[in-house]
């Protein structure tokens, strides 16, 4: 069974531009988590969604998002981007969103210029 | 809230040396616990779990028992090798409300030298 897959696995952005990750889950889960991590703030929930609705949401301001389409999939988006937003961001899978094994993919490394 | 607290790294031992981390917990209810380990430009790899208290999680010669009585998750690993060498997160996960919220500990890292 494949793994987590995110794409893509690197990217340069600029201040003030925009960015979407996207992250594939392993098939059959239906649950997928963010997070970011940083050297100074380590790892941190963004959201989680299930079944295309968000069901728990970090402390992280509105310019992050994401959303979560009906094969799965999800996305996150980051507008307006800061230096500060310069992370790896990760992606996690699992089948529900009740206290499950969560399985993570590679990461996307964002760094922001 | 939630928190974990790890001991703070780096952890150097020499190969086939005993190995200890410490993980303690403060959280509502009953947690699931959980220890990750990330190596060098990678993701986050379950290492083992525990859902309920006194279970004890085992994997790849690593070991870790819930302890409710005192909040604790240590890791443990009779004789490590050089590629055990890593980053080692704890984490937990709430019972109720917080779904697949997954709090973390710092991390620590491990170097594992011949």
């Amino acid at each position: 069974k494949a793994g987590v897959t995110q794409t893509p696995r690197y990217l340069i952005k600029t201040r003030g531009q925009q960015v979407t990750l996207s992250c594939s889950p392993i098939s059959g889960h239906r649950s997928v988590s963010w997070y970011q991590q940083t050297p100074g703030q380590g790892l941190q929930f963004l959201f989680e969604y299930f079944s295309e609705t968000q069901r728990n949401k970090g402390n992280f301001p509105g310019r992050f998002s994401g959303r979560q389409f009906s094969n799965s999939r999800s996305e996150m988006n980051v507008s307006t981007l800061e230096l500060g937003d310069s992370a790896l961001y990760l992606c996690a899978s699992s089948f529900s969103p009740t206290q499950e094994t969560q399985y993570f993919g590679p990461g996307t490394r964002l760094l922001v210029l | 809230g939630n928190s974990v607290t790890q001991m703070e790294g780096p952890v150097t031992l020499s190969e086939e040396a005993f190995l200890t981390i410490n993980c303690t917990y403060t959280a509502t209810g009953y947690p699931s616990l959980f220890w990750y380990v990330q190596y060098p430009g990678e993701g986050l790899q379950l290492l083992l779990k525990a859902t309920k208290a006194d279970d004890k999680g085992s994997n790849k010669g690593f070991e870790a028992t819930y302890r409710k009585e005192t909040t604790s998750f240590h890791l443990e690993k009779g004789s490590v090798q050089v590629s055990d060498s890593a980053v080692y997160f704890c984490a937990l996960s709430p019972l109720t409300g917080g779904g697949n919220k997954l709090t973390f500990g710092t991390g620590t890292q491990l170097k594992v030298e011949l």
